[in-house]
């Protein structure tokens, strides 16, 4: 058990829908990181929350938002949903410069 | 540009056999950070190492070991006597000034008994 939480697990919807995936990192932990994996685009960087500030972003879609709260947990926000957005979304956490710990990540399928 | 490559898409050993998953990097830093994690088939990501740029110690926990090479910017992850719970998809990923992971394609391993 890395520490690092996600919910929910699985989450089945619609195309145009939205959704939202929660992360609460380790305690202690001030840097929250998402990535997508899927199939045709292995496991990609999306963006990168410190202390509650957005630190670095990737190739994250307009469609998709995230935001750090005071507590430091993270939620990402998935919306106009597409067939193509159906991929594993994980959530990291670590100490400031070093080394990243995941959440068990959230599957989401688009149908 | 960061860029990881791991050649090797899918490698098959008999249990007990040593096993190297190979690593190729490619970054304009002159620090950066490299990793390996592996993904069991439950799906998690497990961090195994994480490697500084300016230390090019070989590194042995256990059964693993870890051959840093910058000459030719490789990371090469090697399992000695391989057992089944070894079968994951091991992924290699490079970091500049620690920050983002690039991740490379990964490669599955699977160890039969």
């Amino acid at each position: 058990d890395s520490g690092v939480t996600q919910t929910p697990k699985h989450l089945i919807t619609a195309t145009g829908q939205r959704v939202t995936l929660r992360c609460s990192p380790r305690s202690g932990d001030l840097s929250v990181y998402w990535y997508q994996q899927s199939l045709d685009q292995g496991l990609q960087f999306l963006i990168q929350y410190y202390n509650g500030e957005e630190r670095a972003k990737g190739n994250i879609l307009e469609r998709f938002s995230a935001q750090q709260f005071p507590d430091l947990h993270s939620e990402l926000n998935l919306s106009s949903l597409e067939l193509g957005d159906s991929a594993l979304y994980f959530c990291a956490s670590s100490v400031a410069g070093n080394e990243q710990f995941f959440g068990p990540g959230t599957r989401l399928t688009v149908l | 540009a960061q860029k990881v490559t791991q050649a090797q898409t899918e490698i098959s050993v008999v249990e007990k056999e040593d096993v190297t998953l190979d690593c190729v990097y490619e970054t304009r830093d002159t620090t950066y950070y490299l990793f390996w994690y592996k993904q069991p088939p439950s799906g998690e990501l497990v961090f195994l190492i994480r490697r500084n740029s300016f230390d090019e110690q070989n590194e042995i926990s256990g059964r693993y070991s870890w051959n840093f090479q910058k000459s030719t910017s490789s990371f090469n992850f090697t399992i000695t006597a391989s057992q089944v719970v070894d079968s994951a998809v091991y992924f290699c990923a490079l970091s500049e000034r620690v920050n983002k992971l690039v991740f490379g394609a990964g490669t599955i391993l699977r160890v039969k008994s």
